[in-house]
This record gives structure tokens, sequence and C-alpha cells, in this order.
């Protein structure tokens, strides 16, 4: 497809699992970005990367978020020992210039 | 760091009607300003981005201002329909520590419902 595609779109996780996120960008887009969204709120910035590297990760919460972009295209947001308070929708974007597409997230759900 | 705000948090309005979304932030030195859509279960989708020279931006019934110096940007929606209804959200960019622009730092957004 021609926009930003999140997988997958629906996670619940026992607390204390391990998951996954995964984000594929717009094909040619250098930058990407991570947010969290929780309930009631708006989107809080994670992190941000440039092709591959990794220039912001000011907004990851805690140690146990780590994010990836190893060749530039595909990142994943891992976040290890999940937590009842990690439960939210965490969008990717990606973006060319200065307008950034967004993907339809994640839901996350730990109980 | 920049904060964002907006107000009012949630508006019902009938069909037809004119409505004003408005959308604060204390930091003036903005690259630029943007206004998103979000509908229940889905991401975001920009509606207009106003550029800090820029004034205005227009397209179909929305219309965006900018005023830098107030910190205010406010979103016109006019002759309001019921799939207008979503979830407005604004948002600016943050400053990287290389001085460029990255992230996005959002509002709450105003959740707006337009009756029929």
């Amino acid at each position: 497809g021609a926009g930003v595609s999140q997988s997958p779109r629906y996670k619940v996780a026992k607390r204390g699992q391990d998951v996954a996120l995964r984000c594929d960008p717009i094909s040619g887009h250098v930058s990407l970005f991570w947010y969290q969204q929780a309930l009631g709120q708006g989107p809080e910035f994670l992190t941000y990367f440039q092709n591959e590297a990794q220039l912001d990760k000011s907004g990851l919460p805690s140690d146990r978020f780590f994010a990836e972009r190893p060749e530039g295209s595909v990142s994943t947001l891992k976040i290890q020992r999940t937590q009842q308070e990690d439960s939210a929708v965490y969008l990717c974007a990606s973006s060319l210039g200065v307008a950034a597409f967004f993907g339809q997230g994640t839901r996350l759900t730990v109980v | 760091k920049q904060e964002v705000t907006q107000i009012p948090a949630a508006l019902s309005v009938p069909e037809g009607e004119n409505l004003v979304l408005n959308c604060s932030f204390t930091d003036s030195a903005i690259y630029n300003l943007q206004w998103f859509r979000q509908d229940p279960g889905k991401g975001l989708t920009s509606l207009l981005l106003i550029q800090s020279s820029q004034r205005e931006q227009t397209s179909g019934r929305l219309n965006a201002s900018l005023d830098k110096s107030s910190g205010r940007s406010t979103l016109y929606i006019a002759a309001s329909q019921p799939g207008d209804s979503a979830t407005y959200l604004c948002a600016s960019p943050n400053v990287g520590s290389g001085g460029g622009a990255d992230g996005l730092t959002f509002g709450k957004g105003t959740h707006l419902i337009i009756q029929p």
C-alpha cells in the first residue's frame, strides 16, 4: 500500500510479557517517528529516526522501551516486561520533509 | 519545552453551524503549526500545515490561522457536517539537539460532534 502500515493492529499482553510492534513507513521516507497515545490524550513523542540512525530517543519512558530501524526502512518498537501503564495506542509516522504521515496505530492492552 | 493547549476539550453543535477550534502554544519560535483529524480507532490525517512565515491556510471548508506573536492558532470549519465529527489535534514540531525539527508536540485535542 501507499501509506504507513503498522502491525499488529491490536495486541493484548499479559503483564511482564515482551511485545514487538512493527512499522512499515512509506517507501523512500527518510524520517520515522514513534508516538504513544493514551486514552483521551494527544500523542506523545517517543523516538525519531533519520534513515537507520536514532537521532532522538528522549521520549522513551523507560529502559524497557527500545526501538530500532536497522536498514533505514522498517522499524520495530519493543517493550520489555510490559506493565499496565504501557497500555496505549502506539503510532508510527514517516516523513520525507515537512509533513508527517501516520499509520493507524497498534492498540496495546496490558492485562 | 513547547507546550500545546487546545480548547474546548469537547464541542457538540448542530449541523450547518460554523465553528472555531482553538490551539495555543508557549514557544513562538515554531517552524510550523499543523492540524490533524483523528477518527476513532484510526491514525491521524493531516488537514492543514501553516509555515511560520504564513498567516493562514485554507482547504475546502477548513481555514487555519496562525498568530505567532500571541501563540495561537485557530481552525475554522464552515457549514459543519456530521462527517466532520472527529477529534481535532494541533501540533508543533520539537526542535532537536541539532537545531532541526524532530517529532511533534501535540495538544490533547478537541472532540467534535456534529449533530444531524
